[in-house]
Order: C-alpha cells, then structure tokens, then sequence
C-alpha cells in the first residue's frame, strides 16, 4: 500500500531556530496534509495543501506541495516553546476516505 | 467549531474486562475513525466507518469490534483486554470525498491494560 517516508524522525533545536521537515512517498498524492499533536493531545491540522506546487502559510509556518506530488515540506521558522510536538503529514489513500499517515516528526525546542 | 470529544483521557483495565471507548461528534460528519497510537509506530488505523451501521476493517482489527448506531457516535470495544491493547487511541472524523478529505481529531484515550 501507500506509504509517506517522514523526516527526520526527532529533531532537537534553540528557541529562535528555523526547523524543515519532509515527506516523501513512491505514489502521487492529490492533497497533503500537516498535523500537530501536542504532548498528550490528538493532532491538529495546520495545513492542507491541494495542488502540486502549492505553498501556503500558517502564521510562522509554510508547507508546499511538491511538483512531482510525492512530496511535501513543512517550515517553520523563528521557532518557539510551544512548537514542541509530534508533527504528522498525511495524504488520502487512493481511492478511499482512509489517510496514510508518516510516523511523525518529534521537535523539541531547548529555550 | 469542529468538535471530537472522546468519553475519558484515561482509562486503566484489567486483562480480560471488555471495554469501551466512546467517541461523539457534532459536525454531521458521515466518516468516523478509530486509531491506535504508539511510540516509533505512528499512527495504526483499527477501524472506519462511512455510515450509521456501516463499518470497515483497517490495518490492525484484531481483538478490536465497533459500533455506529447514530451518525454522531462511533465506539470501539475490546472484546477482552489484553495488555498489549496498552496505547493511546485517537477518534477521527471526516466529511464525505470532495469534503477535501480532512480528518478532525478528539483528545485521544490513553489506555492502560493491566
């Protein structure tokens, strides 16, 4: 099936750094998503991108859509306490309602 | 406000009890999910369903059964818990394709089976 390759799978980074994370897959996707799940909480979406080659912005973070489709990045920059989280891409299984999911990126950010 | 919530956000059993984990939402959504969440694993569909009384296997059904009786509630039941059903598990729910296939997620259970 339908995998999404996630990395890196922890990162350790000062308060003030910029943070870049991937996705990748071997299949297209037509949309990608970007979660958040804070310690203990379920995950949030922060942005859904829908066209190859979309870049879109949430505040201090920018994802884009690949143009090949099968990958996506996730920035942040300026990063903060409070970006502390697991950090989740995700993209429509072909064909069905289900989500395939990467296994997360951990950030931790050191004050 | 999109709106997940799930009956507890921590729930200890024995081995053996039969338990259930109750997940309501309030945006009239036909797609409901059932996840199971552990470290280095990422994120393990158990079960979906894409309508009242309609349910689907995911990747990790085993030892696991649900029930949409209305289209707000969807609830996943351990026939008999065992202690490798230790995990945190989250509830999803999503509108029908071309409803941009975004899935809303609850606070999530953490289950302790001992």
């Amino acid at each position: 099936g339908q995998q999404l390759n996630q990395s890196p799978q922890s990162m350790f980074i000062q308060e003030g750094e910029d943070v870049s994370m991937n996705c990748t897959s071997s299949s297209i996707f037509n949309t990608w998503l970007w979660y958040k799940q804070d310690p203990g909480e379920g995950p949030v979406l922060l942005i859904a991108l829908y066209k190859a080659g979309e870049l879109t912005s949430n505040g201090r973070l920018t994802a884009q859509f690949g143009i090949t489709r099968k990958d996506s990045f996730l920035n942040i920059s300026a990063s903060i306490p409070s970006d502390v989280g697991i950090y989740f891409c995700a993209g429509p299984q072909g064909g069905s309602e289900k989500l395939v999911f990467g296994k997360g990126t951990k950030l931790t950010v050191n004050p | 406000d999109v709106k997940v919530t799930q009956s507890s956000r921590y729930l200890v059993k024995r081995t053996g009890e039969k338990v259930f984990l109750e997940c309501v939402q309030d945006m009239d959504h036909e797609n409901m999910f059932w996840y199971r969440q552990d470290p280095g694993l990422g994120l393990r569909l158990i079960y979906f369903s894409y309508d009242v009384k309609m349910k689907e296997k995911g990747d990790i059904p085993e030892g696991y059964s649900v029930s949409r009786e209305k289209k707000e509630r969807f609830s996943l039941i351990l026939e008999s818990a065992s202690t490798n059903q230790t995990s945190m598990y989250l509830c999803a729910s999503s509108p029908p394709r071309g409803g941009l296939e975004t899935q809303y997620f609850g606070p999530g259970t953490r289950l302790l089976v001992l």
